[in-house]
């Protein structure tokens, strides 16, 4: 079944504690991409990657990292997590090129605490 | 990307028609209108997308003005399971933008 799996589902943390949450995808996508949900905010891209070893910022990079090793990964990092970070996270993927269709992962619901 | 405009909300009586409406006034050539939905706090949901021409599919048709500055969705039978919060999306490849989008409520 094709897919874009992300985890954990839920994950409570403390401030300062490196955490990554991942990302997978079974469809050969070159396109992935994450994004946060906040209440009254919406959806915000933090990163996008094109393809193997190319990624680019979103609208809210800061205090995130991501890497592109394998085309199937793309995980997320926080390497001092805080707060303000607390929130619903999506990992989304695609074939390249304009005219393709997003695949969204089910989320992960961080709590920083 | 282009910015949008959508009602922030709309009601629907079950089985009857929803057209939700889209303003992207600065769309470039390039840019799909997507549109995509969120039930609760799941993933999103593809629906559909356009570039020029009218397009249906088993979910919804889209509607497309000539000049593509804006859109219309509609869900042509809506159900209690399309209650959701609809996202008109302008995009090419790359960077994307959701806008507040539409909180659709399918009523009995």
């Amino acid at each position: 079944e094709a897919q874009v799996t992300q985890n954990p589902r839920y994950l409570i943390t403390v401030t300062g504690k490196k955490l990554t949450v991942t990302c997978s995808q079974n469809m050969n996508h070159e396109y992935m991409s994450w994004y946060r949900q906040d209440p009254g905010l919406g959806l915000r891209q933090i990163y996008y990657s094109m393809n193997v070893e190319v990624t680019d910022k979103g609208d809210v990079p800061e205090g995130y990292k991501v890497s592109r090793k394998e085309k199937r990964n793309f995980p997320l990092i926080l390497e001092s997590p805080s707060p303000n970070q607390t929130s619903l996270y999506f990992c989304a993927s695609s074939w390249a090129g304009a005219g393709e269709k997003l695949f969204f992962g089910s989320g992960t619901q961080l709590s920083v605490l | 990307d282009a910015k949008t405009t959508q009602p922030p909300s709309m009601d629907c009586a079950e089985g009857r028609a929803a057209n939700l409406p889209c303003n992207h006034s600065t769309i470039s050539g390039n840019e799909y209108v997507y549109w995509y939905r969120q039930i609760h706090s799941q993933g999103p949901q593809y629906i559909i997308h356009g570039l020029k021409n009218n397009e249906t599919n088993e979910m919804a048709s889209l509607i497309i003005t000539e000049d593509r500055k804006s859109s219309t969705l509609i869900l042509p039978h809506a159900t209690l399971r399309d209650t959701a919060v609809y996202y008109c999306i302008p995009h090419s490849w790359g960077k994307l933008q959701f806008g507040a989008g539409t909180q659709v409520v399918v009523t009995p």
